[in-house]
């Protein structure tokens, strides 16, 4: 079955940087887009990026564009999330999550790594 | 970019209907996912494509979606149902994929 693991979260100053992975089994990784989504404590859930299958095409949301960068090795079936000059409202669980075909929506997620931004 | 509009919370009594709604210009002409969320744990996909269920879903979990309103309905709520409860939609004028507020569900 579908099985996707987060790690590399953890307590960071503002203005640092911090890399996320997701490693992925159970599924043909190399054939589905993957995305990041993450929920701050208490709140909603948040698309954060979005990567289609091969790594070539590549969407960030507005409040990340430009600091975080998504990237995949299919040879590793392993998802990244590198993320440069965090802020405290960056301080949420991040989730990857698995697309359910045609890059429209997530079917199966992780457990999720937390992040928090703090001095 | 595309707002979708979703209720804080619904409560209901078990064994009856619980009713979801999310609010968005003309989200009739898109597809429409919904998510649960219990505490602690992973959102699961619970419906997709406006009215498909996942086949580990259970058939009183139900979706549809018209004009600016899109709906899950639970029926024979059960206490395990309680959870949070989010639609989502990919935002095809932007490539963005968004997510609504979600709507707690209460079983009383």
């Amino acid at each position: 079955q579908v099985h996707l693991v987060e790690t590399g979260g953890g307590v960071v100053q503002p203005g640092r940087s911090l890399r996320l992975s997701c490693e992925a089994s159970g599924f043909i990784f190399s054939e589905n887009a993957m995305y990041w989504v993450r929920q701050s404590p208490g709140k909603g859930l948040d698309w954060v990026a979005t990567i289609l299958h091969d790594g070539r095409r590549i969407f960030y949301a507005d409040s990340v564009r430009g600091r975080f960068t998504i990237s995949r090795d299919n040879s590793k079936n392993t998802l990244y999330l590198q993320m440069y000059r965090l802020r405290s409202d960056d301080t949420a669980l991040y989730y990857c999550a698995k697309d359910a075909g045609y890059a429209q929506f997530p079917d199966f997620w992780g457990q999720g790594t937390l992040v928090t931004v703090s001095s | 970019s595309y707002v979708m509009t979703q209720p804080p919370s619904v409560s209901v009594a078990p064994g009856q209907t619980a009713t979801f709604t999310c609010g968005g210009d003309n989200i009739g002409s898109k597809s429409v996912q919904w998510y649960q969320q219990k505490p602690g744990q992973a959102p699961v996909l619970v419906v997709y494509d406006d009215d498909d269920r996942p086949s580990w879903i259970p058939e009183r979990f139900s979706g549809s979606n018209s004009g600016n309103m899109a709906t899950l309905s639970i029926s024979r709520v059960e206490v395990a149902d309680e959870a949070d409860y989010y639609c989502q939609v990919w935002d095809t004028n932007y490539d963005i994929w968004k997510f609504g507020g979600g709507t707690k569900l209460t079983v009383l």
